[in-house]
């Protein structure tokens, strides 16, 4: 069965200090890859997807992630991060590349960012 | 547009007692589905539709769980009796499928806090 792994699942961070969340997932096939944040009280909304293409992906509020096929991985960076990015992030998996919809979250990563 | 819209946001009620969680999903998705948020769990993926068809219910905890979309603009997920282990935030999402450009994304609702005492 698919399965997405993400192994940090707390992380505490100074502002402007460098994010990196890992996100590995196992299918062997095509796969569209997600990731979610959710702020504290709020649904979950899409930060970054990929489909195809440059695997370096840039999503909104300085989020970029970088799909590396040989690794499974698809982890997502941010340079400098600030208080308002505390939330928890969420990786995601589409296995069969969009023929199904169905996707697959991982358990989740709580960024808390300090002032 | 409208998003998914999900009501109730907050439901209270006490063990026993029948728990109905609606959803409209945006006009025109092919998809739609019923995801479970815990502390202890995460998301789980409960069911989906695809043309207001079941398609995987795979994840329902089991026969007190039941969830139907009798129309393209409407579900509901339904726990009948509920218990206190069912307290969680149940999101429903829907997205478009392949064949109208769809690439997987889901746009979430608001969710539903369930609280079964």
């Amino acid at each position: 069965a698919q399965s997405v792994s993400q192994h940090n699942h707390h992380v505490i961070l100074s502002e402007a200090a460098s994010l990196e969340l890992g996100c590995n997932y196992s299918y062997g096939g095509t796969v569209n890859l997600f990731w979610y944040v959710q702020y504290p009280g709020q649904h979950l909304q899409l930060l970054l997807k990929y489909f195809s293409g440059d695997p370096l992906v840039k999503g909104i509020k300085g989020f970029e992630a970088e799909f590396i096929k040989s690794k499974f991985s698809f982890n997502l960076r941010k340079p400098s991060v600030q208080w308002s990015d505390t939330a928890e992030y969420f990786c995601a998996v589409n296995a069969g590349g969009g023929a199904t919809n169905k996707l697959i979250f991982g358990t989740g990563t709580l960024l808390a960012v300090q002032p | 547009d409208a998003g998914v819209i999900q009501s109730p946001r907050h439901e209270v009620t006490e063990m026993g007692q029948e728990v109905t969680l609606r959803c409209k999903p945006i006009s025109g998705h092919d998809y739609l589905f019923w995801y479970r948020q815990t502390m202890m769990r995460g998301l789980e993926l409960l069911i989906y539709f695809n043309n207001n068809v079941p398609i995987d219910d795979s994840g329902m905890p089991e026969d007190r769980f039941s969830a139907k979309m009798p129309n393209a603009s409407f579900s509901t997920l339904k726990i009948q009796p509920s218990e206190p282990r069912d307290s969680a935030v149940y999101f429903c999402a829907s997205s478009p499928g392949p064949q109208q450009g769809g690439t997987g994304e889901l746009f979430f609702g608001e969710g539903s806090r369930l609280t079964v005492l």
